[in-house]
């Protein structure tokens, strides 16, 4: 089945406790991508990446890492988490950057203390 | 930089149209599309529309673009229990990478 998996589904951590979010997709696409998503704010996307080792800032980069090194897979690094990290995460992927079928992940819900 | 805006929320009668409307800043936006998130549950992308087009209608679902007044809407025709969700507005331009998403108009039909 066509998917994009993010790990965990749910995470409760600490501040400045390193942490990375999984995200993997077997459709052999191009483009992946990390949403954040806030109440009243919609979605806001932190890095995308157009394919293998180029990765580029999205609208809300700081305090994120991300790597590219294999097509399917897309980590999401929180090198130090802090409370305004806290957040609901979507990773997708779309076949090309043009984004007519991006795929969402389910989520991933982070609460940091 | 770049804006999308929408209404936080809409309620309307079973049986009834819904109208969801979205306003864009980018006067390059290429591509306009409008995605449906269930409770607990990713994105899914509904319809887009090109920028050239004026219309695009599937099956209960209508987007009218007015590139002018940079105003995007999606009707749902005879709006079911089941089209209750987040509906969610966004553009990207030609140069692809870059999604810019409203806030999201929650959609509550009720029976």
């Amino acid at each position: 089945e066509a998917q994009v998996t993010q790990n965990p589904r749910y995470l409760i951590t600490v501040t400045g406790k390193k942490l990375t979010v999984t995200c993997s997709q077997n459709m052999n696409h191009e483009y992946m991508s990390w949403y954040r998503q806030d109440p009243g704010l919609g979605l806001r996307q932190i890095y995308y990446s157009m394919n293998v080792e180029v990765t580029d800032k999205g609208d809300v980069p700081e305090g994120y890492k991300v790597s590219r090194k294999e097509k399917r897979n897309f980590p999401l690094i929180l090198e130090s988490p802090s409370p305004n990290q806290t957040s609901l995460y979507f990773c997708a992927s779309s076949l090309f950057a043009r984004n007519e079928k991006l795929f969402f992940g389910s989520g991933t819900q982070l609460s940091v203390l | 930089g770049e804006d999308v805006e929408q209404s936080l929320f809409l309620s309307v009668r079973e049986g009834d149209s819904s109208v969801i409307n979205c306003t864009y800043t980018d006067s390059s936006s290429t591509y306009l599309y409008w995605y449906k998130q269930e409770p607990g549950a990713g994105l899914q992308l509904l319809t887009y529309i090109f920028s050239n087009m004026d219309m695009k209608q599937d099956q209960r679902l209508t987007v009218l673009l007015n590139k002018k007044d940079k105003h995007l809407s999606l009707r749902i025709a005879d709006t079911q229990t089941g089209d209750s969700a987040i509906y969610f507005c966004a553009e990207s331009n030609n140069q692809g990478g870059k999604l810019i998403f409203g806030q999201g108009t929650e959609l509550s039909v009720k029976p």
